[in-house]
């Protein structure tokens, strides 16, 4: 397996503009997470979906975020516009979920975003 | 607010020693507790989970809980120059849940 694909790797726009980060889970894999990650606030987990529904969105920072996922095999995170302090690795990440104990992440390699 | 807390080090152990990495956190109904190691540059892969209280050792590394406590620990034995990187713990409640993550200890073995 190809693993989680995340594109672009990098990410490099000015502030005001339009970002939109790509994720392809790993095949059959039925739940879907983005995070965030900062020196200073570390891993946060922005949205996730399971079964291709959004389950809780509450980490995500603003209005300026959004999250889609329109099959099982594509999701997308969006920001407009953007700013500086929007500046992070972007990770996504999937697993197979079950009705017991959380399955383990797998995690793409991320999107290193900078808005100048 | 689900948080889990590690000190962020950096931690500095001899090559061949036991390097020992700590958390805890502050939901009692988390349910599943897991190790992940991120290399500079690279994305958090998974080496450890736990989710009884006890030890459970794969390898060289015993991970270590208890739910009493709060409190999760990873033991590195006979540490390798390749062990180091940023060891991030995580919590979760079970079922379809997220994970929450710690800040990370950065791990530092030294030849």
């Amino acid at each position: 397996d190809a693993g989680v694909i995340q594109s672009p790797r990098h990410e490099v726009t000015e502030m005001g503009q339009e970002v939109t980060l790509r994720c392809k889970p790993i095949s059959g894999h039925n739940s879907l997470f983005w995070y965030r990650q900062t020196m200073m606030r570390g891993l946060e987990l922005l949205i996730y979906f399971n079964n291709n529904v959004p389950i809780d969105d509450s980490g995500m920072p603003e209005d300026r975020f959004s999250a889609k996922m329109p099959n099982a095999s594509f999701s997308t995170l969006k920001i407009q516009p953007s700013e500086p302090r929007d500046s992070a690795v972007y990770f996504c990440a999937s697993s197979r979920q079950g009705s017991s104990a959380n399955e383990k992440l797998f995690f793409g390699s991320g999107t290193q975003l900078s808005v100048l | 607010q689900k948080e889990v807390e590690q000190n962020s080090g950096p931690l500095s152990v001899p090559e061949g020693a036991i390097a020992s990495l700590n958390c805890t956190y502050s939901d009692r109904g988390s349910q599943s507790f897991f190790w992940y190691r991120q290399y500079s540059g690279k994305s958090p892969e998974l080496i450890m989970s736990i989710y009884s209280n006890g030890d459970k050792e794969d390898g060289r590394f015993t991970a270590q809980l208890n739910k009493a406590s709060q409190y999760v620990s990873l033991l590195i034995r006979d540490s390798q120059p390749s062990d180091s990187a940023t060891y991030l713990c995580a919590s979760s409640g079970g079922g379809a849940d997220g994970l929450t993550f710690g800040k990370g200890t950065h791990l530092i073995i030294q030849p």
